[in-house]
């Protein structure tokens, strides 16, 4: 069965520091990967997606993540984090028309 | 220019009670889903459609019934509430391939006691 894990529940950081958020997949092909943030008492919104070419993918917000065949991982990054970056980050898979999601993190920027 | 609408925003049942749950949208997508959000749970699936006409079961379906009778609405009923279905339910659509991004309700919370 198809699972994403995201190890890290909560996540603290400076404003100013660079951030990385991890993110592992068990699926058998290569599958679409996504990264969404949830700002309280909202929906989700796509930061960046992956399903085919360039492993490094760009995003908005300054976002980029990058895809490891190898590792089974779709790790998330920012090299400065703003205060506006503190949500809930849901990593996502989808496949056969079903999207799964990781149990997220709660990312706190410290001033 | 509304995207996914969902209603109600906010609702408190008690045990055994029943309710819809509507979410529409405006944007000709035929993919239509919806999750659960549980603390340290993620959003898990509990039903999806494919398109007008078609259900199907996600990782959760137990205790839900939806229907998509219209392309725009996509249904999820509560025949019997319980507290476990106290949750916050999303909504979400696509337009089609896979690889397109998932545009999101609000939310609806839902509190059963």
């Amino acid at each position: 069965a198809q699972s994403v894990t995201q190890p890290d529940i909560h996540i603290t950081v400076s404003e100013g520091a660079s951030l990385e958020l991890r993110c592992n997949y068990s699926y058998g092909a290569t599958p679409y990967l996504f990264w969404y943030v949830q700002s309280p008492g909202q929906g989700l919104q796509l930061l960046l997606k992956y399903f085919s070419g360039d492993t490094l993918v760009q995003g908005i917000k300054g976002f980029e993540a990058e895809f490891k065949r190898s590792q089974s991982s779709f790790n998330l990054r920012k090299p400065s984090v703003h205060w506006s970056d503190a949500a809930e980050y849901f990593c996502a898979v989808g496949t056969g028309n079903q999207f799964y999601f990781g149990t997220g993190t709660s990312l706190t920027v410290i001033p | 220019n509304a995207g996914v609408t969902q209603t109600p925003k906010f609702r408190v049942l008690k045990t055994g009670q029943s309710m819809t749950l509507l979410c529409a949208q405006d944007m000709n997508h035929e993919y239509m889903y919806w999750y659960r959000q549980d603390p340290g749970m993620g959003l898990r699936l509990i039903h999806y459609s494919v398109g007008e006409g078609t259900t199907a079961k996600g990782e959760v379906p137990d205790g839900y019934n939806v229907s998509r009778l219209k392309k725009q609405n996509f249904l999820l009923g509560l025949e019997s509430a319980a507290p476990s279905q106290t949750s916050v339910y999303f909504c979400a659509s696509r337009k089609g391939q896979m690889n397109e991004k998932l545009f999101f309700g609000s939310g609806t919370q839902l509190s059963v006691l």
